[in-house]
Protein backbone atom coordinates (compact mmCIF):
# COMPACT_ATOMS: atom_id res chain seq x y z
CA UNK A 1 0.00 0.00 0.00
CA UNK A 2 1.02 3.33 -0.03
CA UNK A 3 3.67 4.74 2.43
CA UNK A 4 3.55 8.92 2.89
CA UNK A 5 6.88 10.42 4.72
CA UNK A 6 6.57 13.62 5.84
CA UNK A 7 9.30 16.36 7.15
CA UNK A 8 10.05 17.76 9.38
CA UNK A 9 8.12 16.66 12.10
CA UNK A 10 8.33 20.30 14.05
CA UNK A 11 9.35 23.23 12.17
CA UNK A 12 9.81 26.85 13.94
CA UNK A 13 9.96 29.89 12.16
CA UNK A 14 9.97 33.70 12.86
CA UNK A 15 7.01 35.62 11.71
CA UNK A 16 7.40 36.92 7.96
CA UNK A 17 9.57 34.17 7.08
CA UNK A 18 9.30 31.40 4.83
CA UNK A 19 8.10 27.44 5.94
CA UNK A 20 8.49 24.59 3.99
CA UNK A 21 7.48 20.98 4.47
CA UNK A 22 8.29 17.78 2.62
CA UNK A 23 6.78 14.61 1.64
CA UNK A 24 7.29 11.69 0.06
CA UNK A 25 4.76 9.13 -1.53
CA UNK A 26 5.71 5.56 -2.68
CA UNK A 27 2.74 4.71 -4.83
CA UNK A 28 3.47 5.62 -7.76
CA UNK A 29 -0.29 5.63 -9.16
CA UNK A 30 -0.81 8.23 -6.50
CA UNK A 31 -2.20 11.03 -8.61
CA UNK A 32 -3.45 13.10 -5.65
CA UNK A 33 -1.88 15.01 -3.29
CA UNK A 34 -3.95 17.53 -0.92
CA UNK A 35 -2.78 19.08 2.47
CA UNK A 36 -4.46 19.75 5.59
CA UNK A 37 -3.88 22.31 8.50
CA UNK A 38 -5.37 21.16 11.86
CA UNK A 39 -5.58 23.49 15.14
CA UNK A 40 -5.70 22.75 18.31
CA UNK A 41 -9.55 21.31 19.13
CA UNK A 42 -10.25 21.27 15.37
CA UNK A 43 -10.13 18.70 12.70
CA UNK A 44 -7.76 18.78 9.48
CA UNK A 45 -9.19 21.11 7.12
CA UNK A 46 -8.08 21.20 3.08
CA UNK A 47 -5.91 24.25 2.46
CA UNK A 48 -4.62 23.28 -1.14
CA UNK A 49 -4.52 20.31 -2.84
CA UNK A 50 -2.54 19.72 -6.01
CA UNK A 51 -3.50 16.43 -8.82
CA UNK A 52 -0.66 14.78 -10.78
CA UNK A 53 -0.83 16.54 -13.91
CA UNK A 54 0.20 19.61 -12.56
CA UNK A 55 3.77 20.45 -11.27
CA UNK A 56 2.48 23.71 -8.88
CA UNK A 57 -0.43 25.39 -7.72
CA UNK A 58 -0.12 28.81 -5.38
CA UNK A 59 -3.00 30.24 -3.70
CA UNK A 60 -2.30 33.47 -2.04
CA UNK A 61 0.83 32.85 0.49
CA UNK A 62 0.21 28.79 0.26
CA UNK A 63 1.68 27.14 -2.76
CA UNK A 64 2.25 23.43 -3.44
CA UNK A 65 5.16 21.70 -5.64
CA UNK A 66 5.03 17.98 -6.95
CA UNK A 67 7.65 15.89 -8.82
CA UNK A 68 6.26 12.78 -9.82
CA UNK A 69 9.31 11.60 -11.05
CA UNK A 70 11.22 11.80 -7.63
CA UNK A 71 7.72 11.27 -6.03
CA UNK A 72 8.04 14.11 -4.02
CA UNK A 73 5.76 17.25 -2.73
CA UNK A 74 6.11 20.07 -0.66
CA UNK A 75 4.20 22.72 0.76
CA UNK A 76 5.86 26.20 0.85
CA UNK A 77 3.87 28.54 3.15
CA UNK A 78 5.44 32.33 2.70
CA UNK A 79 4.87 35.64 5.10
CA UNK A 80 4.41 33.44 7.55
CA UNK A 81 2.15 34.67 10.53
CA UNK A 82 1.31 33.57 13.49
CA UNK A 83 -2.15 32.17 12.78
CA UNK A 84 -0.24 29.74 10.60
CA UNK A 85 0.69 27.77 13.75
CA UNK A 86 -0.68 24.44 12.97
CA UNK A 87 0.08 20.74 12.45
CA UNK A 88 0.22 20.56 8.73
CA UNK A 89 -0.74 16.98 7.07
CA UNK A 90 0.30 15.97 3.71
CA UNK A 91 -1.53 13.38 1.91
CA UNK A 92 -1.54 11.12 -1.15
CA UNK A 93 -4.00 9.11 -3.51
CA UNK A 94 -4.91 7.50 -5.99
CA UNK A 95 -8.27 7.88 -7.28
CA UNK A 96 -10.79 5.41 -9.75
CA UNK A 97 -10.54 1.71 -9.07
CA UNK A 98 -11.03 0.33 -6.38
CA UNK A 99 -8.36 1.78 -4.08
CA UNK A 100 -9.52 5.14 -2.34
CA UNK A 101 -7.43 5.02 0.88
CA UNK A 102 -6.30 8.65 1.26
CA UNK A 103 -2.81 8.02 3.38
CA UNK A 104 -1.58 10.37 5.46
CA UNK A 105 2.26 11.57 6.70
CA UNK A 106 2.33 11.88 10.32
CA UNK A 107 2.09 15.75 10.09
CA UNK A 108 4.28 18.88 10.60
CA UNK A 109 4.25 20.91 14.28
CA UNK A 110 4.54 24.61 12.06
CA UNK A 111 4.82 27.73 15.17
CA UNK A 112 5.45 30.49 14.14
CA UNK A 113 7.41 33.41 16.71
CA UNK A 114 5.61 36.57 16.65
CA UNK B 1 -17.17 25.19 10.87
CA UNK B 2 -16.42 22.81 8.42
CA UNK B 3 -20.54 21.98 8.25
CA UNK B 4 -20.05 18.16 9.91
CA UNK B 5 -21.17 17.40 12.79
CA UNK B 6 -19.63 15.19 15.49
CA UNK B 7 -21.21 14.04 18.53
CA UNK B 8 -20.26 13.41 21.36
CA UNK B 9 -17.17 15.67 21.63
CA UNK B 10 -16.08 13.61 24.73
CA UNK B 11 -16.79 10.05 25.67
CA UNK B 12 -14.90 8.24 28.47
CA UNK B 13 -15.70 4.20 28.92
CA UNK B 14 -14.02 1.27 30.60
CA UNK B 15 -12.46 -1.54 28.94
CA UNK B 16 -15.25 -4.65 27.48
CA UNK B 17 -17.85 -1.74 26.91
CA UNK B 18 -19.36 0.00 23.74
CA UNK B 19 -19.99 3.47 22.57
CA UNK B 20 -21.44 4.93 19.81
CA UNK B 21 -20.35 7.51 17.69
CA UNK B 22 -22.36 9.71 15.29
CA UNK B 23 -21.74 11.87 12.33
CA UNK B 24 -23.86 14.39 10.65
CA UNK B 25 -22.58 15.48 6.94
CA UNK B 26 -22.28 18.74 5.27
CA UNK B 27 -25.77 19.36 3.55
CA UNK B 28 -25.67 17.49 0.22
CA UNK B 29 -22.56 15.46 0.99
CA UNK B 30 -23.37 12.06 -0.04
CA UNK B 31 -19.51 10.08 1.13
CA UNK B 32 -19.00 9.85 4.84
CA UNK B 33 -15.40 8.65 5.89
CA UNK B 34 -14.54 7.84 9.34
CA UNK B 35 -10.67 8.18 10.55
CA UNK B 36 -9.07 7.59 13.56
CA UNK B 37 -5.95 9.88 15.09
CA UNK B 38 -3.81 8.44 17.62
CA UNK B 39 -0.22 9.85 18.18
CA UNK B 40 1.66 6.42 17.61
CA UNK B 41 -0.60 5.81 13.93
CA UNK B 42 -1.42 9.36 13.35
CA UNK B 43 -4.43 9.64 10.79
CA UNK B 44 -5.48 6.19 10.07
CA UNK B 45 -8.86 5.68 7.09
CA UNK B 46 -11.07 3.60 9.05
CA UNK B 47 -14.40 3.49 6.61
CA UNK B 48 -16.39 5.02 3.93
CA UNK B 49 -19.55 5.23 3.01
CA UNK B 50 -21.91 6.78 0.18
CA UNK B 51 -24.98 7.12 0.42
CA UNK B 52 -25.87 4.67 2.29
CA UNK B 53 -23.49 1.81 1.25
CA UNK B 54 -20.06 0.76 1.73
CA UNK B 55 -17.43 1.87 -0.47
CA UNK B 56 -14.31 1.34 0.58
CA UNK B 57 -12.63 -0.05 3.86
CA UNK B 58 -9.48 0.73 5.54
CA UNK B 59 -7.70 -0.50 9.14
CA UNK B 60 -10.76 -1.06 10.65
CA UNK B 61 -11.03 -3.53 13.45
CA UNK B 62 -13.67 -6.47 13.48
CA UNK B 63 -14.86 -5.12 16.30
CA UNK B 64 -15.67 -2.04 14.71
CA UNK B 65 -18.54 -1.55 12.36
CA UNK B 66 -20.29 1.83 10.63
CA UNK B 67 -23.30 2.51 8.94
CA UNK B 68 -24.88 5.42 6.91
CA UNK B 69 -28.35 5.77 7.39
CA UNK B 70 -30.69 6.97 5.18
CA UNK B 71 -30.61 10.36 5.99
CA UNK B 72 -26.96 9.99 5.27
CA UNK B 73 -25.91 10.18 8.95
CA UNK B 74 -23.24 7.98 9.86
CA UNK B 75 -22.75 5.65 12.92
CA UNK B 76 -19.66 4.36 14.26
CA UNK B 77 -19.78 1.37 16.75
CA UNK B 78 -16.77 0.35 18.78
CA UNK B 79 -17.35 -2.77 20.57
CA UNK B 80 -15.36 -4.80 23.58
CA UNK B 81 -13.26 -1.82 23.74
CA UNK B 82 -9.44 -1.82 24.98
CA UNK B 83 -7.19 0.48 25.62
CA UNK B 84 -5.33 1.12 22.86
CA UNK B 85 -8.65 2.46 21.35
CA UNK B 86 -8.23 5.75 22.89
CA UNK B 87 -8.04 8.07 19.95
CA UNK B 88 -9.45 10.78 18.35
CA UNK B 89 -12.21 9.44 16.33
CA UNK B 90 -12.96 11.67 13.08
CA UNK B 91 -15.87 11.65 10.40
CA UNK B 92 -15.68 13.37 7.44
CA UNK B 93 -17.48 14.10 4.34
CA UNK B 94 -17.33 15.19 0.69
CA UNK B 95 -20.28 15.36 -2.52
CA UNK B 96 -17.66 12.87 -4.48
CA UNK B 97 -18.38 9.42 -4.76
CA UNK B 98 -15.21 7.77 -6.12
CA UNK B 99 -12.18 10.10 -4.88
CA UNK B 100 -10.98 11.51 -1.83
CA UNK B 101 -11.05 14.50 -2.98
CA UNK B 102 -12.44 17.64 -0.89
CA UNK B 103 -12.60 15.78 2.50
CA UNK B 104 -14.17 18.28 5.19
CA UNK B 105 -13.54 16.72 8.68
CA UNK B 106 -15.49 17.39 12.22
CA UNK B 107 -14.16 18.24 15.29
CA UNK B 108 -14.03 15.04 16.35
CA UNK B 109 -14.59 12.46 19.22
CA UNK B 110 -11.85 12.40 21.85
CA UNK B 111 -12.42 8.50 22.85
CA UNK B 112 -10.83 7.49 26.26
CA UNK B 113 -10.67 3.71 27.26
CA UNK B 114 -9.86 3.70 31.02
Amino acid sequence: GENVEQHPSTLSVQEGDSAVIKCTYSDSASNYFPWYKQELGKGPQLIIDIRSNVGEKKDQRIAVTLNKTAKHFSLHITETQPEDSAVYFCAASRSGGSNYKLTFGKGTLLTVNP
Amino acid sequence: DSGVTQTPKHLITATGQRVTLRCSPRSGDLSVYWYQQSLDQGLQFLIQYYNGEERAKGNILERFSAQQFPDLHSELNLSSLELGDSALYFCASSAFRGTNEKLFFGSGTQLSVL
